[in-house]
C-alpha cells in the first residue's frame, strides 16, 4: 500500500460532462503529481503542485485544470470530456519536489462513452 | 529537453536467469534516474534511484541498476528472476538542476519471466 488514496476508482461518463479525480498523499508528502496513462500515449506528466501552489506544467490541455488544498489533498478537474481522454488518471506524490521518489496511487479509470 | 528511452517493448526470461532492461536517458544537466514497476491494475512502485554516489545502485526484490555516465544508460538488473517479477517496468529521469521541468517516464518495457 503506497498511502496515496484516489477516489473514484472507475468513472464512466459521456462526451461533453465534467468530472473531478480526487487525490490524499501519503502522510506529510507535501507533493502532489498528477498523471495520464493511456495505451497510445503511455505516461503523460500533467501537473504537479508543492504545498498548494503550482510547481511544474507537462502536458495538460486548457479543458483540464487542477488544485491543491491546505490539507494537501488535490483534485484534477476535466471538463468538455471527449472520446480520447478515456484514460487511466494516476496521482502520485512525494516528500519534497526534488529529488525524492514518488509514491503512487492506484489511478482512476476514466471511460468516456 | 529531457528525454527517456527503453528500446525493448518486450523482454522475455526464462525462471533463474539474470534479467536486464535496458534504459536511456538525456538530460541537460545531471540526471536523477529512477525505477517504477506496474503491475496490472495497480500505479506504478518504486524500485530504485540514483542520485549520486556508487553507480551500482540496489533497490528492492532484490533490483539493481548501473549508472554509466559516458553511455547515458541506467540498465535494471536481478541475478536471477522470478516469474513474480513479470510485469511492466518504467524508467524515470528528472533534470538535477531544473526544476521547472519535472519527471519523464520511458515508455515502459514488459518483462515476462518464463517457468
Amino acid at each position: 500500500d503506497s498511502g496515496v488514496t484516489q477516489t473514484p476508482k472507475h468513472l464512466i461518463t459521456a462526451t461533453g460532462q465534467r468530472v473531478t479525480l480526487r487525490c490524499s498523499p501519503r502522510s506529510g508528502d507535501l507533493s502532489v503529481y498528477w498523471y495520464q496513462q493511456s495505451l497510445d500515449q503511455g505516461l503523460q506528466f500533467l501537473i504537479q503542485y508543492y504545498n498548494g501552489e503550482e510547481r511544474a506544467k507537462g502536458n495538460i490541455l486548457e479543458r483540464f485544470s487542477a488544485q491543491q488544498f491546505p490539507d494537501l489533498h488535490s483534485e484534477l478537474n476535466l471538463s468538455s470530456l471527449e472520446l480520447g481522454d478515456s484514460a487511466l488518471y494516476f496521482c502520485a506524490s512525494s516528500l519534497s519536489a526534488g529529488s525524492q521518489p514518488q509514491h503512487f496511487g492506484d489511478g482512476t479509470r476514466l471511460s468516456i462513452l | 529537453a529531457q528525454s527517456v528511452a527503453q528500446p525493448e517493448d518486450q523482454v522475455n526470461v526464462a525462471e533463474g536467469n539474470p534479467l536486464t532492461v535496458k534504459c536511456t536517458y538525456s538530460v541537460s544537466g545531471n540526471p536523477y534516474l529512477f525505477w517504477y514497476v506496474q503491475y496490472p491494475n495497480r500505479g506504478l512502485q518504486f524500485l530504485l534511484k540514483y542520485i549520486t554516489g556508487d553507480n551500482l545502485v540496489k533497490g528492492s526484490y532484490g533490483f539493481e541498476a548501473e549508472f554509466n555516465k559516458s553511455q547515458t544508460s541506467f540498465h535494471l538488473k536481478k541475478p536471477s528472476a522470478l516469474v513474480s517479477d513479470s510485469a511492466l517496468y518504467f524508467c524515470a529521469v528528472r533534470d538535477m538542476g531544473n526544476y521547472g521541468q519535472n519527471f519523464v517516464f520511458g515508455p515502459g518495457t514488459r518483462l515476462s519471466v518464463l517457468p
